[in-house]
């Protein structure tokens, strides 16, 4: 079955460019009908969704974190990649990445990977 | 862009049924999905599309949807349902996607 797995830098300093990546194994990031997620979860908070990318590039992203976010994708690699620029330390969250699929009203995510705690420290 | 309001705290008895709910305006236009969430791990989706349970989830679990509400239903309540439980939802007037604050289910 589909798995993702988070990497990247656990500390980031403030103001510079937090970037991860999402690989995707057990399928193909370019079959049809999914999009790919980045989600965050503050510490002891609930989920916030960052945006989502199509294997065709298309790309959403909240709204209150448009300014600074970029999602990229790489088929090649099967691989999707977050950057979130100018953080602060309120931008210390696990970050997850996951698969979603809108179908009619619905829309969901699953899986989920595991997710990666990124601390943004001096 | 739209939000979700879950209750924060809710507890059932061992073997009992309990109810979880979501309210927001989204609702009246897509259907809720749920997410079952432990300490330390990753959410795992238990129901979506309204009331459709991925390969391996418990049939205990269930949803229903009325209006602006979606609730998660567990009957039978088991020690390992206590978890966080986040609904969320497809804000269709501006394709945002949105969370509920999530339920803190206890299992007594």
């Amino acid at each position: 079955q589909v798995q993702l797995q988070e990497s990247g830098p656990g500390l980031v300093k403030p103001s510079q460019t937090l970037s991860l990546t999402c690989t995707v194994s057990g399928g193909s990031i370019s079959s049809g009908g999914y999009y790919w997620s980045w989600i965050r979860q503050h510490p002891g908070r609930g989920l916030e969704w960052i945006g989502y990318i199509y294997h065709s590039g298309t790309t959403y992203y909240n709204s209150s974190l448009k300014s600074r976010v970029t999602i990229s994708v790489d088929t090649s690699k099967n691989q999707f990649s977050l950057n979130l620029n100018s953080v602060t330390a309120a931008d210390t969250a696990v970050y997850f990445c996951a698969r979603n699929r809108l179908s009619g009203t619905s829309y969901w995510f699953d899986p989920w990977g595991q997710g990666t705690l990124v601390t943004v420290s001096s | 862009s739209s939000e979700l309001t879950q209750d924060p705290a809710v507890s059932v008895a061992l073997g009992q049924t309990v109810r979880i709910t979501c309210q927001g305006d989204t609702l009246r236009n897509s259907y809720a999905s749920w997410y079952q969430q432990k300490p330390g791990q990753a959410p795992v989706l238990v129901i979506y599309a309204k009331n459709n349970r991925p390969s391996g989830i418990p049939d205990r679990f269930s949803g229903s949807a009325s209006g602006n509400t979606a609730s998660l239903t567990i009957t039978g309540a088991q020690a390992e349902d206590d978890a966080d439980y986040y609904c969320n939802s497809r804000d269709s007037s501006d394709d945002h996607v949105v969370f509920g604050g999530g339920t803190k289910l206890t299992v007594l």
